[in-house]
């Protein structure tokens, strides 16, 4: 079964510091790997995404993560943090497809990242 | 549309009460699915259509958890005889293909409480 462990509940930086939240995964075969952000009231948007190739995945609002499969882990970053960056931060993975389709996206529990100015 | 529209996208419904949650995908997008999410918590999996095809049904709670998309394109959640362990942010996300890389596109959900 697919799992996906985000260790921290609530990460607090301050403004133009670099951040780090945390993701490990467990799943069979080559995982495809997925950061969300939730704002409040709203739905999941994308941030990156990684299928296969260069292990560090560049996305969306200068974020970035980097696949370490020996350590399997999918860690979020960004070098420089802004207020505007607070909100909730999801961890996806999902295994490979089977022959009835897609496979779902199995979530963390997410951690809250606060930036403060 | 431009993006994966939900509605409504608030609803108070008495303990007992029967609700339908709308779903109205990307056009063209293959996959749906359906999450639950609990206040604090990451989304749980629910459950997941290729056009008008569940193919995954695993993640509904109960029997009292139905969903349907006859055309392939918009899907209804009904929960029936509603109790308070309902409320929850039902997401609903397409994606355009089926296989295992694509992202999804999530719609902002609809907030059920039980009262």
């Amino acid at each position: 079964a697919q799992s996906v462990a985000q260790p921290e509940d609530q990460v607090n930086v301050a403004e133009g510091n670099p951040l780090t939240v945390k993701c490990t995964y467990s799943v069979s075969g080559n995982p495809y790997l997925f950061w969300y952000v939730q704002y409040p009231n709203r739905g999941l948007q994308f941030l990156l995404k990684y299928i296969t190739g260069d292990n560090l995945v560049k996305g969306s609002y200068g974020f970035e993560a980097e696949f370490n499969k020996s350590q399997t882990s999918f860690h979020l970053k960004k070098p420089s943090a802004l207020v505007s960056d607070s909100a909730l931060y999801f961890c996806a993975v999902r295994g490979p497809s089977s022959n009835s389709g897609n496979t779902p996206l199995v979530f963390g529990k997410g951690t809250r990242l606060s930036v403060i100015a | 549309g431009a993006g994966v529209s939900q509605s409504p996208r608030y609803k108070v419904a008495k303990r007992g009460q029967d609700v339908a949650l709308r779903c109205d995908p990307i056009s063209g997008h293959v996959s749906l699915f359906w999450y639950q999410q609990a206040l604090g918590q990451g989304p749980e999996f629910l459950t997941y259509f290729q056009n008008e095809a569940q193919l995954d049904k695993s993640g509904l709670p109960s029997d009292r958890f139905f969903a349907e998309r006859p055309e392939g394109s918009v899907s209804t959640l009904k929960i029936q005889r509603t109790q308070q362990e309902d409320s929850a942010v039902y997401l609903c996300a397409s994606s355009f293909g089926q296989g295992g890389g694509g992202g999804y596109t999530f719609g902002s959900g609809t907030r059920l409480t039980v009262v």
